[in-house]
């Protein structure tokens, strides 16, 4: 059984600083990894989708990177903002069952 | 750019009743799911829909159902509303690539 685990859960940081969140699974045998980002009390926004033959992509500040083999990906925020501050959940989609397994997320504050 | 959308956005309803939550999506994609999701436990699989009037069980089905007539609409119906069915309840809808498209969400209060 597919399991993703986001560490940290949360993470305060001051503006302009960049960062890493980090989002790791059990099961290697994805067809891609999603990265959302969610704000208090609404639906996931989707950032950014990574192909499981893709090793990165980008939009904007964001730049998410994936290592199959070893069960990990990585979404890097460049120059953080305080508008920046959400909670941002990866998914994996293993395919043979339609399902996306969540990670429970990590709740990131920019402070100004 | 692809729509999905919620019927409510807030719901309160009483213990007992028969409580209906509509998603609607625009990009014509044949897959649709329902989530809850609750603080400490995550995104949580309620039931999906790999076409019209094809469902399957995610992995909390217990107390739900759902509906899929049209291949935009996906219903998810509470029989019997229940207060540990208070929760936010989130539709997606997806596409081609695997990509997972979400509504704005419902929270739904059982009094």
């Amino acid at each position: 059984k597919q399991e993703v685990t986001q560490i940290p859960a949360a993470l305060s940081v001051p503006e302009g600083e960049n960062l890493v969140l980090n989002c790791s699974f059990t099961d290697s045998a994805i067809y891609n990894l999603q990265w959302f980002r969610q704000d208090p009390g609404k639906g996931l926004t989707s950032l950014l989708l990574i192909q499981s033959s893709q090793r990165e992509q980008t939009s904007g500040r964001l730049n998410a990177s994936l290592d199959k083999s070893s069960g990990r990906s990585t979404l890097y925020i460049a120059a953080s903002q305080p508008g920046d501050s959400a909670t941002y959940l990866c998914a994996v989609f293993s395919g043979s069952n339609y399902k996306l397994t969540f990670g429970k997320g990590t709740l990131l504050t920019v402070n100004p | 750019d692809v729509k999905v959308t919620q019927s409510s956005r807030y719901l309160v309803k009483r213990t007992g009743e028969k409580v209906f939550l509509e998603c609607v999506q625009d990009m014509d994609h044949e897959n649709m799911f329902w989530y809850r999701q609750d603080p400490g436990l995550g995104l949580r699989l309620i039931y999906f829909s790999y076409d019209v009037k094809m469902k399957e069980k995610g992995d909390i089905p217990e107390g739900y159902s759902v509906s899929r007539e049209k291949k935009e609409r996906f219903s998810l119906i509470l029989e019997s509303a229940s207060t540990n069915q208070t929760s936010m309840y989130l539709c997606a809808s997806q596409g081609a690539l695997g990509e997972q498209y979400f509504g704005p969400g419902t929270r739904l209060t059982v009094t």
